[in-house]
């Protein structure tokens, strides 16, 4: 069963705006993980944030944590069409589980 | 370092037909995984492996087996293909903990006719 939902399903932006997508999962976690799939590729890690963290910054990206409402955002700043992928929440208690993902498109 | 790789990349069977899929790491990773991907369900976890010579079940194991005999490889075997198991096949593998970050290898096409 997906533990982590991510909102929205799909998003379209134009270059250099920000993107924001939400997760939001079920039970409690020992971290939350997010991890970008470029068409046809695998997936690659993207940031990782610890369920007693609530915000983290990697380069254009911003996650925050929110454990009491159980959920999370990831923001990139500053959108580039290279960042045109799908992005995935994973939520890690035993194993990690993954949601079905957001489908964003950067348009130039 | 080649990272987490996967053979065969794509490959078409008969319902009925068995296969196995190869998946390798070079970064001396303990745990490994097998996930399917199908469209919007997201990823889900098939098996898993916390080291050498050990498998676990994970949400959907049926159907598929697998065996990790060397630290660095871990096998999925298909003994008899349904079209229900088409679909992208990705291995990942992890340092310490099942709850690190995971690195993943290219994926396989698999189609089932």
């Amino acid at each position: 069963s997906q533990q982590g939902e991510e909102d929205p399903q799909a998003l379209s932006i134009q270059e250099g705006e920000n993107a924001t997508m939400n997760c939001s999962y079920k039970t409690s976690i020992n971290n939350l993980q997010w991890y970008r799939q470029n068409s046809g590729r695998g997936l690659v890690h993207l940031i990782l944030i610890r369920s007693n963290e609530r915000e983290k910054h990697s380069g254009r990206l911003r996650v925050t944590l929110d454990t009491s409402k159980k959920s999370s955002s990831l923001l990139i700043t500053a959108s580039r069409a290279a960042d045109t992928a799908s992005y995935f929440c994973a939520t890690a208690d035993s194993t990690l589980t993954f949601g079905k993902g957001t489908m964003l498109l950067v348009s130039p | 370092n080649a990272g987490v790789t996967q053979t065969p990349k794509f490959r078409v069977l008969k319902t009925g037909q068995s296969m196995t899929l190869l998946c390798a790491q070079d970064m001396n990773h303990e745990y490994m995984y097998w996930y399917r991907q199908d469209p919007g369900m997201g990823l889900r976890l098939i098996h898993y492996s916390v080291g050498e010579g050990t498998t676990a079940k994970g949400e959907v194991p049926d159907g598929y087996n697998v065996s990790r005999l060397k630290k660095q490889n871990f096998l999925l075997g298909l003994e008899s293909a349904a079209p229900s198991q088409t679909s992208v096949y990705f291995c990942a593998s992890s340092s310490d903990r099942a709850t690190d970050t995971q690195y993943f290898g290219p994926g396989t096409r698999l189609t089932v006719l």
